[in-house]
């Protein structure tokens, strides 16, 4: 069975700083993708950035960014000039296309900016 | 902008009585997810729907959990004799894509239970 392990339960950055929000999962499959959503408090799960499998290249979305190592199945999520309002929890999520959508989370890690 | 609407947002009740929660997911989604998220945990599955059928509901406890979308578009999840452990965030999501297809899941405020 696939699983996603979120090491760091909480981290903390200073305000204009960067931080890299670890998560290593474990598959069989091949072709697959990889998630990284935010839940802010008291608020909706969005998706933060989106990585296939295939692709070598890392995904960027404006500030987010990922280091996709398949090989080592890791999957880390670096944020740079963090703002206060990058707050939340933070999810990796994987999923296979043979499972329809079904994504599997890691426990999630809570990110504070410090001002 | 389209968004996920759950209800009701919180839900306090005490164990052994029924509860039930709603979800009403984008419009034109195929896709319908229900997620239970404990306290300091990731979600899992409960149920998935793609229209009116069920997909998957292999971690859904039959026993006193029951889920349905009758007309494929809005969807009731409902726990009768809910439990202390059933305590968590309920969570809804929809996803434009079928089938095995990858799309991107969005999600709904979620209904907290706190059963007492």
């Amino acid at each position: 069975a696939q699983t996603v392990t979120q090491s760091q339960p909480e981290m903390s950055v200073q305000e204009a700083e960067t931080v890299t929000l670890s998560c290593t999962y474990d598959t069989s499959e091949s072709d697959y993708y990889l998630f990284w959503y935010k839940q802010p408090p008291s608020r909706q799960m969005i998706l933060v950035i989106r990585q296939e499998a295939y692709k070598q290249q890392n995904a960027t979305e404006n500030r987010f960014s990922v280091n996709f190592q398949k090989a080592a199945k890791s999957f880390s999520l670096k944020i740079s000039d963090s703002q206060l309002g990058d707050a939340a929890m933070y999810f990796c999520a994987y999923v296979s296309p043979n499972q329809g959508g079904k994504l599997i989370f890691g426990q999630g890690t809570e990110l504070s900016v410090k001002p | 902008e389209a968004e996920v609407a759950q209800s009701p947002r919180y839900k306090i009740t005490e164990k052994s009585q029924a509860v039930a929660f709603w979800c009403d997911p984008i419009s034109g989604h195929a896709t319908l997810y229900w997620y239970r998220q404990i306290l300091g945990q990731g979600p899992e599955l409960l149920v998935q729907f793609q229209d009116e059928s069920v997909v998957d509901d292999s971690q859904l406890p039959k026993d006193r959990f029951s889920a349905e979308r009758l007309k494929g578009v809005d969807s009731t999840l409902k726990i009768q004799p809910a439990e202390l452990g059933d305590s968590a965030m309920y969570l809804c999501a929809s996803s434009l894509l079928r089938g095995e297809d990858t799309g991107e899941l969005f999600f709904g405020e979620g209904s907290r239970l706190t059963v007492l």
